[in-house]
């Protein structure tokens, strides 16, 4: 079935750019999103991409495709304290009885230093 | 728009006690869904509504779970009996098309739902 795998954690110093990784395996997949959670609160849609762009870029935001590899991930720059939060990468299911849902990795925990 | 909203935001209860949680979808969203977050397992989505109607509840855990959505503007899902392990935090989410057309889902806050 359906798979997406993040690493766990991520420290970084304020300032610098985090790089949060994210591996899926159905290739039917047609969008993949990045979703933040903050402490007690729901996810809110950082940014997506269609499954036919290598790369789209907002504001500090910058995310990478490797559909061949299957293979995202999100780059922050400037990581601000701010920033500190679960990042979930999520996949658009376009196959079989999956159709229309998202399937969600295990999420990444950034945490940011002063 | 107020965005989703769920209640309550915390519920605690005792074994064997029915339980339903509450949520309002964004007005003219056509599309609702429920997931359930865990440390264990993540985020794990329930069911799902089009238009009012389940379409796909192939993650609901077991008979003890039930959602229904009256309305346009409502949604329940229950739980009868609870159980310890049924404690997490339940979400609500709704969006105007499907994600592979590239719908954003809004998620509601949840409601941290524990069950002693």
């Amino acid at each position: 079935g359906e798979d997406v795998e993040q690493s766990l954690f991520l420290s970084v110093r304020e300032g610098d750019s985090s790089v949060i990784n994210c591996t899926y395996t159905d290739s039917s997949s047609t969008y993949l999103y990045w979703y933040k959670q903050e402490p007690g609160a729901g996810l809110q849609l950082l940014t997506y991409i269609f499954s036919n762009m290598d790369m789209k870029q907002d504001q500090r935001l910058t995310v990478l495709l490797n559909k061949k590899d299957k293979h995202l991930s999100l780059r922050i720059a400037d990581t601000q304290t701010g920033d500190s939060a679960i990042y979930f990468c999520a996949e658009a299911n376009a196959g079989g009885t999956s159709y229309g849902k998202l399937t969600f990795g295990q999420g990444t925990i950034l945490t940011v230093h002063p | 728009d107020a965005g989703v909203i769920q209640s309550p935001r915390h519920e605690v209860t005792e074994m064997g006690q029915e339980v339903t949680l509450r949520c309002k979808p964004i007005s003219g969203h056509d599309y609702l869904f429920w997931y359930r977050q865990t440390m264990m397992r993540g985020l794990e989505l329930l069911i799902y509504f089009n238009n009012n109607v389940p379409i796909d509840d192939s993650g609901m855990p077991e008979d003890r779970f039930s959602a229904k959505m009256p309305n346009a503007s409502f949604s329940t899902l229950k739980i009868q009996p609870s159980e310890p392990r049924d404690s997490a935090v339940y979400f609500c989410a709704s969006s105007l098309g499907l994600t592979i057309q590239g719908s954003e889902q809004y998620f509601g806050p949840g409601t941290r739902l524990t069950v002693t």
